[in-house]
């Protein structure tokens, strides 16, 4: 069975700083990546997948995550948070089967 | 404009009072899948259909039933609800290929009193 780990439950960072959230997953065969953002009050949106190719993929925003095969990560970065970064996080797993497998989230609050 | 469409939005009810939570998605996709949220866990997989007719339990299904007569509705019942189904509830909708992205819908906020 697939699994996914954040590791981070709660960031807070101020405006202009660095990110990087960690996301390991566990699965022995090929698997899709991604990460969802939710807004406050809203749905989940996607920021970025991989599927296959390079390893690193931008997404949306500026975001951009990188997946390293060999430590089965794929840690989302931004080199400079805004305030409307402030969201919460969910890395995800794709398997051989059809399931999605959510991380537990990052809630990534900004200080203006 | 594409969407996946989910009703009601917010519903108060008690236990054991049958319910439906409906989820319609107009982008023709072929898989619909039902989410829960809870803090601190994440979203986990109740029920996905992978086409008409076909459907199938995700990671915790207990409580829940489904059914996918046409492929654009696919709703989720709780046929006798329990506090422990209080919850947010996120149906989405994935094209049927191997690239797909997950387009989710607005979200239900059940409390089960």
């Amino acid at each position: 069975a697939q699994s996914v780990s954040q590791h981070n439950h709660h960031v807070i960072l101020s405006e202009a700083a660095s990110l990087e959230l960690g996301c390991n997953y566990s699965y022995g065969g090929t698997v899709n990546l991604f990460w969802y953002v939710q807004y406050p009050g809203q749905h989940l949106q996607l920021l970025l997948k991989y599927f296959s190719g390079d390893p690193l993929v931008k997404g949306i925003k500026g975001f951009e995550a990188e997946f390293i095969k060999s430590k089965f990560s794929f840690n989302l970065r931004k080199p400079s948070v805004q305030w409307s970064d402030t969201a919460e996080y969910f890395c995800a797993v794709r398997g051989s089967a059809r399931q999605l497998t959510f991380g537990s989230g990052t809630q990534l609050t900004v200080l203006p | 404009e594409a969407q996946v469409t989910q009703n009601p939005r917010y519903l108060i009810t008690v236990t054991g009072k049958k319910l439906t939570v409906t989820c319609s998605q107009n982008m023709n996709h072929e898989y619909m899948s039902w989410y829960r949220q809870d803090p601190g866990l994440g979203l986990r997989q109740i029920y996905y259909s992978m086409n008409v007719e076909v459907t199938d339990k995700g990671d915790v299904p207990e409580g829940y039933k489904v059914s996918r007569k046409e492929k654009r509705n696919f709703p989720l019942i709780l046929e006798s609800p329990s506090p422990n189904q209080t919850s947010l509830y996120f149906c989405a909708s994935t094209v049927g290929d191997s690239t797909d992205t997950q387009y989710f819908g607005p979200g239900t906020r059940l409390t089960v009193l």
